[in-house]
Formats: C-alpha cells, sequence, structure tokens
C-alpha cells in the first residue's frame, strides 16, 4: 500500500517530442506528489510538484496531470530536449509520526535524441 | 547559500566493517533523512532526524543507525557492511512540517 508504481522504465524521445511518464499509487493518504530530476552521479533534484486538491499543474515545459479517483498521475515533458535526458522518479509523501516521508517510483531513465 | 552537503562522496570498504557518512543540511533546514539508492532503482526511505531523534524508520535492520547533532547535521552509521549494501546514500534535508526535499549529491559506498 506504500508503493508508487512508475512506468516506462525507460524512454526514448526525438527532440522536440513529449515525454509522459506515469505513477500509480494506492493509499489516498498520499497528499503531495513531487517529480524528481537525477542525473548521473548527482543527488534528485525537485523538478515540479502538485497537491491532490488540483488536476494539472505547469512550469514552463513540465507539466503535472494528476487524476485523484484513479490515483494516478503522469510528468508530461513538451519539446523535449537533449539536456532533459535524466532519470526521473515519481514520488508520494504523507505526514505520520510528526513528519513527512517520501516514497519513490522505482524511476524512468529518459533519453531525448538530438 | 549552500545545499546539502555530503561527505565522503565516494567509499570502498570491506566486508564486516563499519562505515559513518556525514550530512550538512541546508541553511535554514532542521530535518534530514536519509535514502539509500541501489544501482537503477529508486530510493528507499532509511530514517528521518528531526531535534536529535529519529522520527519515522523505513524497512533496514538494526545495523542502520543514525544521529542528529545541535547544529542539525547528521551522520548515518552501518555496521557489518554486507555487499549489498554498496549503493548511493542520499541525505535530504527539509523543514520539520514541510514538504520541500532538498538532496545532496550522495555518497557512492561500494562493500567488496
Amino acid at each position: 500500500q506504500q508503493q508508487v508504481k512508475q512506468s516506462p522504465q525507460s524512454l526514448i524521445v526525438q527532440k522536440g517530442g513529449i515525454s509522459i511518464i506515469n505513477c500509480a499509487y494506492e493509499n489516498t493518504a498520499f497528499d503531495y506528489f513531487p517529480w524528481y530530476q537525477q542525473f548521473p552521479g548527482k543527488g534528485p533534484a525537485l523538478l515540479i510538484a502538485i497537491r491532490p486538491d488540483v488536476s494539472e499543474k505547469k512550469e514552463g515545459r513540465f507539466t503535472i496531470s494528476f487524476n485523484k479517483s484513479a490515483k494516478q498521475f503522469s510528468l508530461h515533458i513538451m519539446d523535449s530536449q537533449p539536456g532533459d535526458s535524466a532519470t526521473y522518479f515519481c514520488a508520494a509523501s504523507m505526514y505520520g509520526e510528526g513528519t513527512y516521508k517520501y516514497i519513490f517510483g522505482t524511476g524512468t531513465r529518459l533519453k531525448v535524441l538530438a | 547559500d549552500a545545499g546539502v552537503t555530503q561527505s565522503p562522496t565516494h567509499l570502498i570498504k570491506t566486508r564486516g566493517q563499519q562505515v559513518t557518512l556525514r550530512c550538512s543540511p541546508k541553511s535554514g533546514h532542521d530535518t534530514v533523512s536519509w535514502y539509500q539508492q541501489a544501482l537503477g532503482q529508486g530510493p528507499q526511505f532509511i530514517f528521518q532526524y528531526y531535534e536529535e531523534e529519529e522520527r519515522q524508520r523505513g524497512n533496514f535492520p538494526d545495523r542502520f543507525s543514525g544521529h542528529q547533532f545541535p547544529n542539525y547535521s547528521s551522520e548515518l552509521n552501518v555496521n557489518a557492511l554486507l555487499l549489498g549494501d554498496s549503493a548511493l546514500y542520499l541525505c535530504a534535508s527539509s523543514l520539520q512540517g514541510g514538504y520541500g526535499y532538498t538532496f545532496g549529491s550522495g555518497t557512492r559506498l561500494t562493500v567488496v
């Protein structure tokens, strides 16, 4: 129930295309859903995040779509660029025992071809 | 403004040994969480420290222990190292009660 399932495992997109990564969760206690971008040898960096009271959030070329009834959320990268090539992790957070804890998906390795 | 600083960046240890990893949180943050990231996997929650106490713990054995100091910095200790402990260990800092995590670049631990 604490898992976050992420797909696909890897993704290859042409430059200028749309990259779409999907995540699903079970526990309705999750109340914050961030996406992280990780380059090799670096720690994850926050990309964009959404709360369940909002169905969509857009920041530049990055958009999160959130479907509360389906318990699914997705990241869309518009006009994908070679510099977007990285591993992307979705996560879900919930409050418990006086603090927040993040549960991460297994990651999607994105490659954008020039 | 310094972000999260972790040391060392790389470490090689022998099975059975003990290791200590260090983390300095982002300025203004008071909570430190530790994650283990195996190759090709997502980060797995180890534990979280706030006010020098362990607040939450993931599914990790007692060989994994930690500490938080009055200046909010933290250490992760792993005893009796196993080959399977080889991973990138990530420290993330945040404000207690806040959502935002800031990750460090991690410590790459190799157990041989």
